[in-house]
């Protein structure tokens, strides 16, 4: 069965450092997606991405985030100086259509950055 | 604003008996979904059941079931006969045709105990 898969399961960064989180998406999937969930908290959206380009994004997606798809089937997602804050689980998702949202989102397994 | 409420934070029931976590949200959206996300232990989101607002039945997929109450803007998970591996993090999501974004509920921790 198709799967997203992330890598690295899990990254330690001293603050400050940039982080790259890789994803590769269901390969006939057209809207890609990352989420965070900070330990005990809510799952929060920050970005969408759709033709190459981000759709949407959340307030959290600051200027030191960025997203990439830079050979058709990675996702990525950069931090360039990381903040204790940005401790938390990320997750990549993609779905084939917008179906109104209708259609399934999959999930990678996730993430899990630490921010020393 | 939307937003997503599961005021369980967690719930424990016996293997074979029927549970029930609550939702409710508010949108202004006229075209909204609502999806149960399961998160076990392994971590990955797993789809559990979705329904569309327009849909006045309430959707099933197996021992999943919802009720989907409109009016009241509740949208509450009823799974049956729970068996050992529904022990999960269950997760209550938004969302719309105007944008692309889920939005989440806190999620209640369910435990299935042998």
């Amino acid at each position: 069965e198709p799967e997203v898969t992330q890598t690295p399961s899990h990254q330690v960064t001293q603050m400050g450092q940039e982080v790259i989180l890789r994803c590769v998406p269901i390969s006939n999937h057209l809207y890609f997606y990352w989420y965070r969930q900070i330990l005990g908290q809510k799952v929060e959206f920050l970005v969408s991405f759709y033709n190459n380009e981000i759709s949407e994004k959340s307030e959290i997606f600051d200027d030191q985030f960025s997203v990439e798809r830079p050979d058709g089937s990675n996702f990525t997602l950069k931090i360039r100086s990381t903040k204790l804050e940005d401790s938390a689980m990320y997750f990549c998702a993609s779905k084939w259509g917008r179906e109104g949202l209708a259609g399934e989102l999959f999930f990678g397994e996730g993430s899990r950055l630490t921010v020393l | 604003a939307q937003t997503v409420t599961q005021s369980q934070p967690e719930m424990s029931v016996q293997e074979a008996e029927t549970v029930t976590l609550s939702c409710t949200y508010d949108t202004s959206e006229s075209n909204y979904y609502l999806f149960w996300y399961k998160q076990p232990p392994s971590r990955q989101m797993i789809l559990v059941i979705r329904q569309e607002a327009y849909k006045q039945q309430n959707a099933t997929e197996n021992r999943f079931s919802v009720n989907f109450q409109k009016a009241a803007k509740s949208f509450s998970l009823k799974i049956s006969d729970s068996q050992l591996g529904d022990t999960a993090m269950y997760f209550c999501a938004l969302g719309a045709d105007s944008n692309y974004q889920l939005i989440w509920g806190a999620g209640t921790k369910l435990i299935i105990k042998p």
